[in-house]
């Protein structure tokens, strides 16, 4: 079975561009999370996409943005890039969101998309 | 505000010891909590997940335990190998609230298994 994978693997911009990053969940998963890992700052919640729709959102700015397309899969957009969104993110699915029945709620990883701003 | 703390923020120990990392938080109403390494530069790979009701995990040489009521959870590894070396993160869940999926990560520890 195929884990969640990310594009691309590696993202370079300049200050004010934009960049999109990719997430493909695990087959049936219907949540997908993103997460940054800036250096020195830890994991960091940004947003949660469960069935098209965002769930929460961290305490990030508007100019992260996202969405999630009908086969699960997921954008996630920083507009206006500064020096200090340079950082790893991190896609991230689970079998079940907002609804219960199933007990098990894990998080599954992606390999994630170094974006470096400049 | 839920806050993970983790001690050691590295450890290094020699090939074939057994060794135990330390998770705090400070909100116990959690739903589950996930133990995570995370190799450099690299994603997270899910290592054990203990549901709030449990006690531990176990998965090869790793065991998991959650004490809810204090805020801990330690995971034991055991007969240490080079391979382990890696970043290790804890992370909690809230309660399904149906708003609060998101996961709250420790700081993580730094393993080091030297030969």
């Amino acid at each position: 079975e195929a884990g969640v994978t990310q594009s691309p693997t590696h993202l370079i911009k300049t200050r004010g561009q934009q960049a999109t990053l990719r997430c493909s969940p695990i087959s049936g998963h219907t949540s997908v999370y993103w997460y940054q890992q800036a250096l020195g700052l830890g994991l960091q919640f940004l947003l949660w996409y469960d069935e098209g729709e965002e769930r929460n959102r961290g305490n990030f700015p508007p100019r992260f943005s996202g969405r999630q397309f009908p086969n699960y899969s997921s954008e996630l957009n920083v507009n206006a890039l500064e020096l200090e969104d340079s950082a790893l993110y991190l896609c991230a699915s689970s079998l079940v969101g907002l609804a219960g029945g199933r007990s098990y709620n894990e998080q599954f990883f992606g390999p994630g998309t170094r974006l470096t701003v400049l | 505000k839920q806050e993970v703390t983790q001690i050691p923020a590295a450890l290094s120990v020699p090939e074939g010891e057994n060794l135990v990392l330390n998770c705090s938080f400070t909100d116990s109403a959690i739903y589950n909590l996930q133990w995570f390494r995370q190799d450099p530069g690299k994603g997270l790979t899910s290592l054990l997940l203990i549901q709030s009701s449990q006690r531990e995990q176990t998965s090869g040489r790793l065991n998991a335990s959650l004490d809810k009521s204090s805020g801990r959870s330690t995971l034991y590894i055991a007969a240490s190998q080079p391979g382990d070396s890696a970043t290790y993160l804890c992370a909690v869940r809230p309660p399904d609230t149906g708003t609060a999926s998101k996961l709250t990560f420790g700081t993580g520890t730094r393993l080091q298994v030297t030969l």
